[in-house]
């Protein structure tokens, strides 16, 4: 089974604080992805990476950076964390070219104060 | 019990029941589409995917129908039980990127 896990469950943090949200998968997939979801609005993708050190801009990427220095992790970066910015983090990966399904993680719900 | 689109965002259904839960997508380019179930609390979790060179896929006690003439999507879940209470995304593939498009969701509840 794909496993793809999230480094938090939950977590608080203040407005203007620099927060790190850290994701594992352990199937050597290729493309990674990071969503938000907010109630209404769906998962909106934030940022992919379909390989290390490559990244792409997803539909919001404002306030947001990533990186992935190995495969099997792809870090998502609030610079300044606002309180706009609070919303359920969903990680996913896929294993890449026609096998395009995407496997999520449990997510991690960030309250910014 | 049925939902239309993506603007009803809840569907309840008797236990025993067949739910069918509708999508309709926006891009006549999309060509793979994937359901997803997701929990309170977890994150989506994979059920079926159908390409667009396909109408109909079957999987246990699920089936999704694809309609490209109307850009239509249904998830059929046969005998409903209690355990498939969650919320129902379909996603879309779109672009040279390959990107997931996801619906905003349709709240299954299954009744005793």
């Amino acid at each position: 089974d794909v496993k793809v896990t999230q480094s938090s469950r939950y977590l608080v943090k203040r407005t203007g604080e620099k927060v790190f949200l850290e994701c594992v998968q352990d199937m050597d997939h290729e493309n990674m992805f990071w969503y938000r979801q907010d109630p209404g609005l769906g998962l909106r993708l934030i940022y992919f990476s379909y390989d290390v050190k490559m990244k792409e801009k997803g539909d919001i990427p404002e306030g947001y950076s990533v990186s992935r220095e190995k495969k099997e992790r792809f870090s998502l970066i609030l610079e300044s964390a606002s309180t706009n910015q609070t919303s359920m983090y969903l990680c996913a990966s896929s294993l890449g070219q026609t096998r395009e399904t995407q496997y999520f993680g449990p997510g991690t719900r960030l309250l910014v104060l | 019990g049925e939902s239309v689109g993506l603007h009803l965002p809840t569907l309840s259904v008797q236990e025993g029941d067949n739910s069918i839960i509708n999508c309709a997508y926006s891009n006549s380019a999309s060509d793979y589409f994937i359901w997803y179930k997701q929990e309170s609390g977890k994150g989506p979790q994979f059920i079926i995917d159908i390409r667009s060179n396909m109408d109909k896929r079957q999987g246990q006690r699920v089936t999704v129908l694809l309609n490209k003439t109307v850009k239509h999507l249904s998830l059929q879940i046969a005998a409903t039980q209690p355990g498939d209470s969650a919320v129902y995304f379909c996603a879309e593939i779109r672009g040279s990127a390959r990107q997931l498009t996801f619906g905003s969701g349709t709240q299954l509840t299954v009744l005793p």
